[in-house]
């Protein structure tokens, strides 16, 4: 089974600050990873998400993240935020067999200040 | 292409009743995955549909049961509802393999009184 730690519950940020939202995740097994936003009433949105090859993963509006199998981290990164950035951040985790479910963590929310 | 439908958006009940929720996925999407998201608490996993048959199942009560038709429609029914199943069900559908993403509904506000 998967299971997945987002230990910051809340990042508040300034305006065209860097950011980092972490995500740590444990799997017995090998694991795809995901991070979805969630902007205020609606639903979630695919970010990006890590599959193979290369452990740095670029994805939609200028976030990235950086998958760490030693220290089973997942963190994803902006360098520069904007005050439309804020919204609730989730990192998933799901092994590779086709049968195995999306786990999510408990979500970052991220609030970008002007 | 329209996306992941689901209704109602709002729905009342009282402790005790039941509540039947829908999802209509992606066309020719053929899994249907149900979540229920809580302040705090997440995206909790309630069950996976992948063509009529259950896939996975999270750790919720029998209370909690759900349906896929042949159309890939798929609804989850809440039966003696308590205070603490007010939450926001998300619906969210893919076509098949593991990596594929989910696409999200905008979910049902469930509020039990």
């Amino acid at each position: 089974a998967q299971s997945v730690t987002q230990l910051d519950s809340q990042v508040p940020v300034f305006e065209e600050a860097p950011v980092e939202l972490r995500c740590n995740y444990s799997s017995s097994v090998s694991v795809y990873l995901f991070w979805y936003v969630q902007y205020p009433n609606q639903g979630l949105q695919l970010l990006l998400k890590y599959l193979s090859g290369s452990t740095l993963v670029k994805g939609i509006n200028g976030f990235e993240a950086e998958f760490n199998k030693s220290q089973t981290s997942f963190h994803l990164r902006k360098p520069s935020v904007h005050i439309s950035d804020t919204a609730e951040y989730f990192c998933a985790v799901r092994g590779t067999d086709n049968t195995d479910k999306l786990i999510f963590g408990t979500g970052t929310r991220l609030q970008v200040f002007p | 292409k329209a996306g992941v439908t689901q209704t109602p958006r709002y729905l009342i009940k009282t402790r005790g009743q039941q509540v039947t929720l829908s999802c209509s996925p992606i066309s020719g999407h053929r899994s249907v995955s149900w979540y229920q998201q809580t302040p705090g608490q997440g995206l909790q996993f309630l069950f996976e549909y992948f063509s009529e048959t259950q896939r996975n199942k999270g750790n919720f009560p029998g209370r909690f049961s759900g349906r896929q038709f042949s159309n890939s429609r798929s609804e989850m029914n809440v039966s003696t509802l308590e205070l603490g199943d007010s939450a926001l069900y998300l619906c969210a559908s893919s076509s098949q393999s593991t990596n594929e993403k989910l696409f999200f509904g905008s979910g049902t506000q469930l509020s039990v009184l």
